[in-house]
C-alpha cells in the first residue's frame, strides 16, 4: 500500500528549514528516503529501520515514529542544491526487499 | 565500484519493434529490480529478481519480459509496446544480506514508443 507524503510541494528561501512527512496505514519495517532531480535517477539519502535510531548527516536528518508509522525528513538551512523531488519508500516486512514509493514532495529552494 | 549502469540511455521504438534494455552492477548485490517511472510520478515496481530468480512480478503485461542471465546482469526485453509504455525505466540493485542495505538506482533508460 502506497505511503502518504506531505506536503505535496514546498518552496523555501535559502537558509530556511523544511519537514517532509511520510505515513503508512500498515506496520513498517523500514523507510527509505530518496531525492530525485529532474531528468536524473533517485539518489539514496538514508534508511530508517524499525527499532532504529534517528539518522542524519550534515543538514539532513530523519526520524521514524513506530507508534504512528510515520517518518519525517528534516532539511535545515536549505541550500539551492536541495531542490528536487523527495520520495519515501516503505518496506513492510523484513526480507521483503520491496519498496513502495510515496507520490513525492517537490522542494524548490530559491535564492 | 558502487554503480548501476544502464544501456541505452535513450530508446525510440515503434510498436512492432523488439528491443532490450540492459542493466549491470558489480557490487555483488543479489536483489535486482526494474521500475517504470512516468513524469511527475514515483517509481513503480515492475519486477524483482532475488538470487537470479524472479520473485515478484507486479502484474506487468507480457510485452515486458525480464531476464537475469547472471548475478550482475539484468535485461528487460520489449515487444509490441504501446505509446503509453513511454517512460523512464530504472534498474536498481540491493545487497540482500544487509538490513540497512541501500538500494542503488541506475541512471535509467528513457523510452519513447511511437
Amino acid at each position: 500500500q502506497q505511503p502518504v507524503q506531505s506536503p505535496q510541494a514546498v518552496i523555501l528561501r535559502e537558509g530556511e528549514d523544511a519537514v517532509i512527512n511520510c505515513s503508512s496505514s500498515k506496520a513498517l519495517y523500514s523507510v527509505h528516503w530518496y531525492r530525485q532531480k529532474h531528468g536524473e535517477a533517485p539518489v539514496f539519502l538514508m534508511i530508517l529501520l524499525k527499532g532504529g535510531e534517528q539518522k542524519g548527516h550534515e543538514k539532513i536528518s530523519a526520524s521514524f515514529n513506530e507508534k504512528k508509522q510515520q517518518s519525517s525528513l528534516y532539511l535545515t538551512a536549505s541550500q539551492l542544491s536541495y531542490s528536487g523531488t523527495y520520495f519515501c519508500g516503505t518496506e513492510l516486512g523484513a526480507g521483503s526487499y520491496q519498496l513502495t514509493f510515496g507520490k513525492g514532495t517537490k522542494l524548490s529552494v530559491i535564492p | 565500484d558502487t554503480e548501476v549502469t544502464q544501456t541505452p540511455k535513450h530508446l525510440v521504438m515503434g510498436m512492432t519493434n523488439k528491443k532490450s534494455l540492459k542493466c549491470e552492477q558489480h557490487m555483488g548485490h543479489r536483489a535486482m529490480y526494474w521500475y517504470k517511472q512516468k513524469a511527475k510520478k514515483p517509481p513503480e515496481l515492475m519486477f524483482v529478481y532475488s538470487y537470479e530468480k524472479l520473485s515478484i512480478n507486479e502484474s506487468v503485461p507480457s510485452r515486458f519480459s525480464p531476464e537475469c542471465p547472471n548475478s550482475s546482469l539484468l535485461n528487460l526485453h520489449l515487444h509490441a509496446l504501446q505509446p503509453e509504455d513511454s517512460a523512464l525505466y530504472l534498474c536498481a540493485s540491493r545487497r540482500r544480506s544487509d538490513r540497512e542495505g541501500e538500494q542503488f538506482f541506475g541512471p535509467g533508460t528513457r523510452l519513447t514508443v511511437l
